[in-house]
C-alpha cells in the first residue's frame, strides 16, 4: 500500500527559482526519506529526517517534518536545470521495523533553463 | 566503488520463459530488496531479505521468487513470466539497523510479450 503521497504530481519552474514538494503520509513513522530519480535511472538518496526532528538541511535542500499533520516538505533552493528529476518520499514505519520502506508516487520536477 | 549491480539492464522475453534478474552489492549490506516501478503506481516492494537465508514478501510478491544464499547476491526469479510483469525493476540494499538510506541499482527494464 502507498504510504507517502507527493504533491504536486508535476512542477515546472525556471532556473534560479525555488521548488517545493510536499509529502503526506497516513501512519506513524520512524523516519522519512527523500530520493531523487533521473529519468529511468536508479533512485538516489537525498536526505533522511527522523520523527523527532523538525527541519534538516543539506546543501540547497531543506526538509521539514510535521508529525502532527503527517506531512513533510522538500525545498530545493536556487534550482538548476540539472535538478530536473522525479522526487520521491519514503516512509519507514514506527515500531522498530524499517524493512518495509514505502515510497510515494513521486513529483516530477522540470527546471527550465 | 560502492554499488548495486543488476543484470540484465534490458530484456525482452516471451510469456512462460523462466528468467532471472541478478542483483549484487559490494557494500556488505545485510538488507536487500526488490521493487517494481510502473507508471502511475510508483515503486512497489516485491520481496526483501534481512540477511542470508531470510526473505519475506513485500506488497506485490505474486509471480516472483527470490533466494539469498550469499550476502552479496539477491536474484529475482520469474518462473513463468506474464505480460503484467512488464516493468522497470530495481534492486536496493542497505546496512542493517532501523534506519538508513537505500542504495539502488540502475534498474532492469523487462518486457514480456
Amino acid at each position: 500500500s502507498q504510504q507517502g503521497e507527493e504533491d504536486p504530481q508535476a512542477l515546472s519552474i525556471q532556473e534560479g527559482e525555488n521548488a517545493t514538494m510536499n509529502c503526506s503520509y497516513k501512519t506513524s513513522i520512524n523516519n522519512l526519506q527523500w530520493y531523487r530519480q533521473n529519468s529511468g535511472r536508479g533512485l538516489v538518496h537525498l536526505i533522511l529526517i527522523r520523527s523527532n526532528e523538525r527541519e534538516k538541511h543539506s546543501g540547497r535542500l531543506r526538509v521539514t517534518l510535521d508529525t502532527s499533520k503527517k506531512s513533510s516538505s522538500l525545498l530545493i533552493t536556487a534550482s538548476r536545470a540539472a535538478d530536473t528529476a522525479s522526487y520521491f518520499c519514503a516512509t519507514g514505519p514506527s515500531g522498530g521495523s524499517n524493512y518495509k520502506l514505502t515510497f510515494g508516487k513521486g513529483t516530477l520536477l522540470t527546471v527550465n533553463p | 566503488e560502492a554499488q548495486v549491480t543488476q543484470n540484465p539492464r534490458y530484456l525482452i522475453t516471451v510469456t512462460g520463459k523462466k528468467l532471472t534478474v541478478t542483483c549484487s552489492q559490494n557494500m556488505n549490506h545485510e538488507y536487500m530488496s526488490w521493487y517494481r516501478q510502473d507508471p502511475g503506481l510508483g515503486l512497489r516492494q516485491i520481496y526483501y531479505s534481512m540477511n542470508v537465508e531470510v526473505t519475506d514478501k513485500g506488497d506485490v510478491p505474486e509471480g516472483y521468487k527470490v533466494s539469498r544464499k550469499e550476502k552479496r547476491n539477491f536474484p529475482l526469479i520469474l518462473e513463468s513470466p506474464s505480460p503484467n510483469q512488464t516493468s522497470l525493476y530495481f534492486c536496493a540494499s542497505r546496512a542493517s539497523g532501523n534506519t538508513g538510506e537505500l542504495f539502488f541499482g540502475e534498474g532492469s527494464r523487462l518486457t514480456v510479450l
